[in-house]
């Protein structure tokens, strides 16, 4: 499986954006890339995924270097409850289409 | 919104004992996973299952666990002699088919083995 690297933790203030960054060097032409996150006692959440082209959906954005060997998932305005750590996985047609699981980003959102 | 739920959401057992955790899965899926976490620790892949067998397994997944969809709603795993180490939480998931489809996570089943 290709895989992704994080910052272990990250820090934003309530109400301003946030960009999380990924890299996925390895990434091959089916890998899609998926953002989840894990709030406190939580099971995982998924937040948004892409194949190529930007995406926008209700909780964020997902900006994909034209390359695709980074993505950067941004939350427009940070507030207390988008504390979590974030994951950045790709999913690629392995059987079974599973999630491996990094370490993430925790982000810590100060108010 | 569509949820996956999971049951119960606390399981005490003693070491040894046999252990069944549910998921109801959202219905349309196809296909069905169970993962684990360790206090503390990241989130592990165990099984996917597809069609009534099992796609993929992880080395985890050894032959003390076992999953079963008995019927057309619901998805077990079952750990046959609980071990010290099975202490988890325990999320069951389900997706559509193609990674280009989400996976939705249940809330997760605290497995505490005494």
């Amino acid at each position: 499986d290709a895989k992704t690297t994080q910052p272990n933790s990250m820090e934003s203030n309530e109400e301003e954006p946030v960009h999380l960054p990924c890299n996925h060097s390895t990434i091959s032409g089916t890998d899609y890339i998926h953002w989840y996150r894990q709030l406190p006692s939580q099971g995982p959440e998924y937040v948004i995924h892409g194949l190529t082209s930007n995406v926008n959906n209700r909780m964020a954005s997902l900006a994909i270097a034209e390359d695709r060997k980074s993505s950067t998932l941004i939350l427009h305005r940070a507030t207390l409850r988008d504390a979590a750590v974030y994951y950045c996985i790709l999913r690629g047609n392995t059987g079974g289409f599973k999630t491996i699981f990094g370490a993430g980003t925790r982000l810590f959102v100060k108010a | 919104e569509p949820e996956v739920t999971q049951t119960p959401s606390h399981q005490v057992t003693q070491m040894g004992q046999e252990v069944i955790l549910r998921c109801v899965p959202i219905s349309n899926h196809l296909y069905f996973y169970w993962y684990r976490q360790i206090l503390g620790q990241k989130v592990e892949f165990l099984v996917s299952f597809y069609n009534n067998e099992i796609s993929e397994k992880s080395e985890i997944f050894d032959d003390q666990f076992s999953v079963e969809r008995p019927d057309g709603s619901n998805f077990t795993l079952k750990i046959r002699s609980t071990k010290l180490e099975d202490s988890a939480m325990y999320f069951c998931a389900s997706t559509w088919l193609a990674p280009s489809y989400e996976q939705y996570f249940g809330p997760g089943t605290r497995l505490t083995v005494t």
